[in-house]
């Protein structure tokens, strides 16, 4: 099991907006910055947003992240065909001394 | 562009062992702190570990602590993962990857290691 809990799907229609919601405790998102990733089946990880909100250059601003207390959330506007894939929340650990990750949610575009 | 290229993986029998590499361009490697982290279908991301720039400073997993020894090479911009002891549990995709904030920020590609008889 991970230690960040994440819904396993989510789906939406082009157009729409979507968000994934990851949750934690006051040892890791509480108290420590969430980064978000992509992963596109059969390739690696690509960062989505760090340190809760910023996006990395070339990634379009319909992506979008927050935080509260223990739980982090991304937001997925305008929702494309090309954004089906599977999303993780990951955050540092304060009690395991390292970084953990959310189980992934896996997104489809119906 | 930062890019980062894992090799060594392959198929190894239990209490075997393998040296996985990551080769990094595009960025001064002797600045950043790297990990590993791999990714099975059942349990996910799971991160393996980390070294600090320099190298002197290391962590582990407990799922991988006293079988496995990361290290680096900053005159080839080399990141490295001896893994010995090797367990059916340890097969994986295994990404190395540059950190930002203790996060992975940028990720190689991935090299497989599978464990088994």
């Amino acid at each position: 099991q991970s230690v960040l809990t994440q819904p396993p799907s989510a789906s939406g229609t082009p157009g729409q907006r979507v968000t994934i919601s990851c949750s934690g405790s006051s040892s890791n998102i509480g108290g420590n910055v969430v980064h978000w990733y992509q992963q596109i089946p059969g390739t690696a990880p690509k960062l989505l947003i760090y340190s809760n909100d910023q996006r990395p250059s070339g990634v379009p601003d319909r992506f979008s992240g927050s935080k509260s207390g223990t739980s982090a959330s991304l937001a997925i506007s305008g929702l494309q065909s090309e954004d089906e894939a599977d999303y993780y929340c990951a955050a540092w650990d304060d009690g395991l001394d390292g970084p953990v990750f959310g189980g992934g949610t896996r997104l489809s575009v119906l | 562009e930062v890019q980062l290229l894992e090799s060594g993986g392959g198929l190894v029998q239990p209490g075997g062992s393998l040296r996985l590499s990551c080769a990094a361009s595009g960025f001064t490697f002797s600045s950043y702190v790297m990990s590993w982290v791999r990714q099975t279908p059942g349990k996910g991301l799971e991160w393996v570990s980390t070294i600090s720039g320099p190298g002197g400073s290391t962590s582990y997993a407990d799922s991988v602590k006293g079988r496995f020894t990361v290290s680096r090479d900053n005159s080839k911009s080399t990141l490295y993962l001896q893994m010995n002891t090797l367990r059916a549990d340890d097969t994986a995709v295994y990404y190395c990857a540059k950190l930002l904030l203790k996060l992975p920020y940028n990720w190689g590609q991935g090299t497989l290691v599978t464990v088994s008889s």
